[in-house]
């Protein structure tokens, strides 16, 4: 199974001001059709998760531009520009690559 | 708009079975495959399964296998996830997750359903 770790487990932030999480997995995530099926989740507290971006810095439909993604291979990062109150919750990749999909193990963003 | 409504709170004992079901509307059922992911109290998320509704191809956590049948009814567009000989470890908040086949994600997400073993 490809093994998802976050950095770093927590990320105390200050409004307006940016904030940068990584992930690393086990092994590289380049599919044999040549893509890389590694995505952002963002859960608030209280709700389901909500997909932020895919295929590692395409961002989903209705998410700010804030939100950017970037990487490659193994390590992969999700960069908020700008930190709002909204954007508070927990953060995991996920690797959908090949089965079984794993989650890493989240970062929690706090104000 | 595109939706999935999941099934109530349940309380089960344990070494029972627990059914959960994902009722989707808004799209085409069988060209997106359903996941299903848990997530315990204070925990992270934990991936079960996942099921195509075009064919019923399945593929499940090895940590579940012979305990977990998912399954889909294409005539409603509902899937359903079967958790049997239930344990005090499956507390949990169980969700559905439409995955798009060209990306891969996890675009659309059931509001989650509370399983409590107890």
């Amino acid at each position: 199974d490809i093994v998802m770790t976050q950095t770093p487990l927590s990320s105390p932030v200050t409004l307006g001001q940016p904030a940068s999480i990584s992930c690393r997995s086990s092994q590289s995530l380049v599919h044999s059709d040549g893509n890389t099926y590694l995505s952002w989740l963002q859960q608030r507290p209280g709700q389901p998760p909500r997909l932020l971006i895919y295929k590692i810095s395409n961002r989903f439909s209705g998410v700010p531009d804030r939100f950017s993604g970037s990487g490659g291979g193994t390590d992969f990062t999700l960069k908020i520009s700008r930190v709002e109150a909204e954007d508070v919750g927990i953060y995991y990749c996920m690797q959908a690559t090949q089965f079984p999909h794993t989650f890493g193990g989240g970062t929690k963003v706090e104000i | 708009q595109v939706q999935l409504v999941q099934s109530e709170t349940e309380v089960k004992k344990p070494g029972a079975s627990v059914k959960v079901s994902c009722k989707a509307s808004g799209y085409t059922f069988t060209t997106f495959g359903i996941n299903w992911v848990r997530q315990a109290p204070g925990q992270g998320l934990e991936w079960m399964g996942w099921i195509s509704p075009y064919n019923a191809n399945t593929h499940y956590a090895q940590s579940l296998q012979g305990r977990v049948t998912m399954t889909t009814d294409t005539s409603t567009s509902t899937a359903y996830m079967e958790l049997r000989s239930l344990r005090f470890d499956d507390t949990a908040v169980y969700y559905c997750a439409r995955e798009a086949q060209q990306s891969q994600a996890f675009d659309i997400w059931g509001q989650g359903t509370l399983v409590t073993v107890s």
